[in-house]
């Protein structure tokens, strides 16, 4: 069973709409990262955020947004949706040792 | 511009035999290496890891290898099953004190014939 739960599972959004995914982390993971894994492809870096605060960002618009809370939850907001924006979104979170643990993602779809 | 490449897109084994998947990456800053694996509709799973200061990583049906050299690295899984079919994702990364932020390659399809 894994540590990091997202919601929802499935989510069909319209172009020009706004979104907002959700993550909760394992207790103790002070790191959270978001990706964007597009069909066929392998997973996108967005940004990722330590201790609330962002500490590093992916060649995504400000479009895409970020909040990390303390209480290991945090949330990606996009604004203006695109078509292109129809993409498998994971969240994964770490303790800073190296490596992560996932979600099981969002799968978004913009008509 | 891709800095982690995983060039076969599909790679099918015997159960039995021994899968090979490989991983080239390009920026000679990365220092520490993962792969991972995912079945459809999960999240990608942690497999094993790899510093870029050893060549070797072993976990039981798992060993990875590292030549830095040659920006190259390869997951061995032996004897290969059929519960290993999923899509195996190689990332890499450059820690800092902030954490690591994981760079993926395209994946590979791994197809493990009974």
């Amino acid at each position: 069973e894994t540590g990091v739960t997202q919601s929802p599972t499935h989510l069909i959004k319209t172009r020009g709409q706004q979104v907002t995914l959700r993550c909760s982390s394992q207790s103790g993971h002070n790191t959270v990262s978001w990706y964007q894994q597009a069909l066929g492809q392998g997973p996108q870096f967005i940004f990722q955020y330590y201790r609330e605060e962002e500490n590093g960002r992916g060649n995504f618009p400000p479009r895409f947004s970020g909040l990390q809370f303390p209480n290991y939850s945090s949330e990606l907001n996009v604004n203006a949706l695109e078509l292109d924006d129809s993409a498998l979104y994971l969240c994964a979170s770490s303790p800073g040792t190296g490596s992560y643990t996932f979600g099981s993602g969002t799968r978004l779809t913009v008509v | 511009d891709q800095q982690v490449k995983q060039n076969s897109p599909s790679l099918s084994v015997q159960e039995g035999r021994i899968s090979i998947l490989n991983c080239d990456y390009t920026n000679s800053m990365f220092d520490y290496f993962l792969w991972y694996k995912k079945y459809p509709a999960e999240g990608p799973t942690f497999l094993i890891s790899i510093s870029s200061i050893k060549d070797k990583n072993e976990d039981g049906r798992f060993t990875v290898f590292l030549n830095k050299s040659a920006k190259h690295l390869s997951l061995h899984i032996v004897p290969s099953q059929p519960g290993d079919s999923a899509v195996y994702f190689c990332a890499a990364s450059r820690f800092n004190n902030a954490g690591n932020m994981l760079t993926f390659g395209g994946g590979t399809r791994l197809m493990v014939k009974p």
